[in-house]
């Protein structure tokens, strides 16, 4: 049971803004960076978002991260049928033993 | 260009065994934390073990402690996972990945089946 608890379903039609909170706590959001991913069933993830807002080489900047307290979200803008995909939230959390937990996962999908 | 890939996964019985590998090549393997991740059938990922590079630290979550070694060869450029005492919530895609925060890169999986 996931830690990490993000909506289990976002969607937009072409061109339209979606946004995927990631909602955790004192002991993972709340100290520590939160990475994105996405995953297209079959492939590998891939990483999207890392140290809470950056984006790695390749990645358009369409995607963006925040973070706020014990809260963070993915913004996808100008939403593309290619953006379809599952997306997980992920940090470490430090509660008892230091474990690195993903969130429950969203479904984008492109209407 | 970066590659992981995944090899080792079977169908196992419960209570079985299997040893996973994942072969790396075009980054310096040795100075990388280095993760191993799952996927259950309808399920999402979840966080297995991770070694730093030196093999000096191992952690695991808890649900595989005491029934899974994570391992590696740098003189290789190898990470393994070795799956002791399989349950049927093992059944899963095992993900090797480079970092430990920020996993940068991944393999396609290998599919384990208790």
């Amino acid at each position: 049971q996931s830690v990490l608890t993000q909506p289990p379903s976002a969607s937009g039609t072409p061109g339209q803004s979606v946004t995927i909170s990631c909602s955790g706590s004192s002991s993972n959001i709340g100290i520590n960076f939160v990475y994105w991913y996405q995953h297209l069933p079959g492939t590998a993830p891939k990483l999207l978002i890392y140290k809470n807002n950056q984006r790695p080489s390749g990645v358009p900047d369409r995607f963006s991260g925040s973070k706020s307290g014990t809260s963070a979200s993915l913004a996808i803008n100008g939403l593309r049928s290619e953006d379809e995909a599952d997306y997980y939230c992920a940090a470490w959390d430090d509660s008892l033993n230091a474990v690195y937990v993903f969130g429950t996962g969203t479904k984008v999908t492109v209407l | 260009e970066v590659q992981l890939l995944e090899s080792g996964g079977n169908l196992a019985q419960p209570g079985g065994s299997l040893r996973l590998s994942c072969a790396v090549s075009g980054f310096n393997f040795s100075n990388y934390v280095m993760t191993w991740v799952r996927q259950a059938p309808g399920k999402g990922l979840e966080w297995v073990s991770a070694i730093s590079g030196p093999s000096d630290t191992t952690m695991y979550t808890d649900s595989v402690k005491g029934r899974f070694t994570i391992s590696r060869d740098n003189s290789q450029d190898m990470l393994y996972l070795q799956m002791n005492s399989l349950r049927a919530e093992d059944t899963a895609v095992y993900y090797c990945a480079q970092g430990r925060g920020s996993l940068a890169y991944w393999g396609q999986g290998t599919v384990v089946t208790v």
